[in-house]
């Protein structure tokens, strides 16, 4: 059974720095890649990043380009987004997921999500 | 970037009865690789992840129920459930994975009439 448990998230001020995880169990984590959606409390889904599953490739939404970085140890089935200089229209809840596909990918299976507000 | 318009933005539809949720996107996700459109469905139920119910547009998911189907190409799709069960009230999202970044109608909530 896929698993991703999301840990991290939290109260920050705005400016600060957050770290989020996914840890993933129940299937070969590095041969896949892995996405970072978020949803912004009553609003819709964003995609936020996706990271190609040996870590080399990655890819940013414009509105977290150069402030938000993702990254992965595959010796750990852990995946990372790593948010600076937040503001508070990153408040949202973040999920992990797996990406499924064949030339292009679409997110198959989700963590149950990980509460970032930012706030002072 | 690829926007996606879905419609209605809610409805309510009596037990047993149809529903049906548009989704339109700006440009063609039709992928030339296998002839099959970059479209999924997926549904979020309150305080939940979203869960994938139809990938490339019509591919339902093992254990989705076949009151779930997926059907349309190039621009225009559309989510039918045939007969609507309570465990249905939710919000229902299209997501094209044509280009990146791969984007997210805003959402159609369905409810019990």
């Amino acid at each position: 059974e896929v698993q991703l448990l999301e840990s991290g998230g939290g109260l920050v001020q705005p400016g600060g720095s957050l770290r989020l995880s996914c840890v993933a169990s129940g299937f070969t984590f590095s041969s896949y890649a892995m996405s970072w959606v978020r949803q912004a409390p009553g609003k819709g889904l964003e995609w936020v990043s996706s990271i190609s599953g040996s870590g080399d490739n990655t890819h940013y939404a414009d509105s977290v380009k150069g402030r938000f970085t993702n990254s992965r140890d595959n010796s750990k089935n852990t995946l990372y987004l790593q948010m600076n200089s937040l503001r508070a229209e990153d408040t949202a809840v973040y999920y992990c997921a797996t990406l499924m596909g064949s030339g292009t990918y679409y997110e198959k299976y989700w963590g149950q999500g990980n509460l970032v507000t930012v706030a002072s | 970037d690829i926007v996606m318009t879905q419609s209605p933005d809610s409805l309510a539809v009596s037990l047993g009865e149809r529903a049906t949720i548009n989704c339109k996107s700006t440009q063609s996700v039709l992928y030339s690789s296998n002839n099959k459109n970059c479209l999924t469905w997926y549904q979020q139920k309150p305080g939940q992840p979203p869960k994938l119910l139809i990938s490339w547009a019509s591919t339902r998911e093992f254990g989705v129920p076949d009151r779930f189907s997926g059907s349309g190409s190039g621009t225009d799709f559309t989510l039918t459930i045939s007969s609507l069960q309570a465990e249905d009230v939710a919000v229902y999202y299209c997501q094209q994975y044509y280009s990146t970044p791969p984007t997210f109608g805003q959402g159609t909530k369905v409810e019990i009439k």
